[in-house]
């Protein structure tokens, strides 16, 4: 257990729909990651946010956003739903916002399209 | 793209041999990383290795790299069934956007008991 959560598990939505999920970090960790898995496009690198701000930004979509709370919990919203959006969701935690740092990863959300 | 790709795409192997990986990257960088990922679960990490050292080991587990080639090899002694997984190579190096952890494609490993 690498002490990160993420909510839902799965997810099965339409296509056109909006959905949130959830991520919170390793207690004490300042920085969260989102990234996408997909079969085709492997693990892609969405987005940064450190101690609330956003530290880094990937290949996200503009239908794509994300915030960073006081608490240091993460949700990522997405919306206008393509088939294509359906993947694995990993969210990751580490102390630092940059720098030699490894990354926790939390167990993910499938997020089904149809 | 992809700032790391990993070699081979997939390996099979019998318990007890060793496996090789190799990671080739295209830009200079701070840090490379190895995570394992069972199928569907998240990564896990496995070792870091700064842009000044040439070797690190970790258990069964030794990385090597190579900046002047911009490559990296992560060996696994001994395999078991249980290292039957997915490999990734991460590099750590500021792009656009940021300072940036990308992945490779990963090679799939298959440990046969």
């Amino acid at each position: 257990d690498s002490g990160v959560t993420q909510t839902p598990k799965h997810l099965i939505t339409a296509t056109g729909q909006r959905v949130t999920l959830r991520c919170s970090p390793r207690s004490g960790d300042l920085s969260v990651y989102w990234y996408q898995q997909s079969l085709d496009q492997g693990l892609q690198f969405l987005i940064q946010y450190y101690n609330g701000e956003e530290r880094a930004k990937g290949n996200i979509l503009e239908r794509f956003s994300a915030q960073q709370f006081p608490d240091l919990h993460s949700e990522l919203n997405l919306s206008s739903l393509e088939l294509g959006d359906s993947a694995l969701y990993f969210c990751a935690s580490s102390p630092g916002g940059q720098g030699i740092y490894e990354q926790y990863f939390g167990p993910g959300t499938r997020l089904t399209v149809t | 793209s992809q700032q790391g790709e990993e070699d081979p795409q997939a390996l099979s192997i019998q318990e007890g041999e060793n496996a090789t990986m190799n990671c080739s990257y295209k830009t200079s960088i701070n840090n490379l990383q190895w995570y394992r990922q069972n199928s569907g679960r998240g990564l896990v990490h496995l070792i870091l290795i700064r842009s000044n050292e040439r070797e690190k080991h970790s258990g069964r587990l030794r990385v090597t790299l190579d900046t002047s080639k911009k490559s990296s090899s992560l060996l696994i002694t001994a395999s078991r069934a249980a290292d039957t997984a997915s490999y990734f190579c991460a590099t750590d190096a500021w792009h656009t956007g940021g300072f940036k952890t990308i992945f490779g494609a990963g090679t799939r490993l298959f440990v046969k008991a």
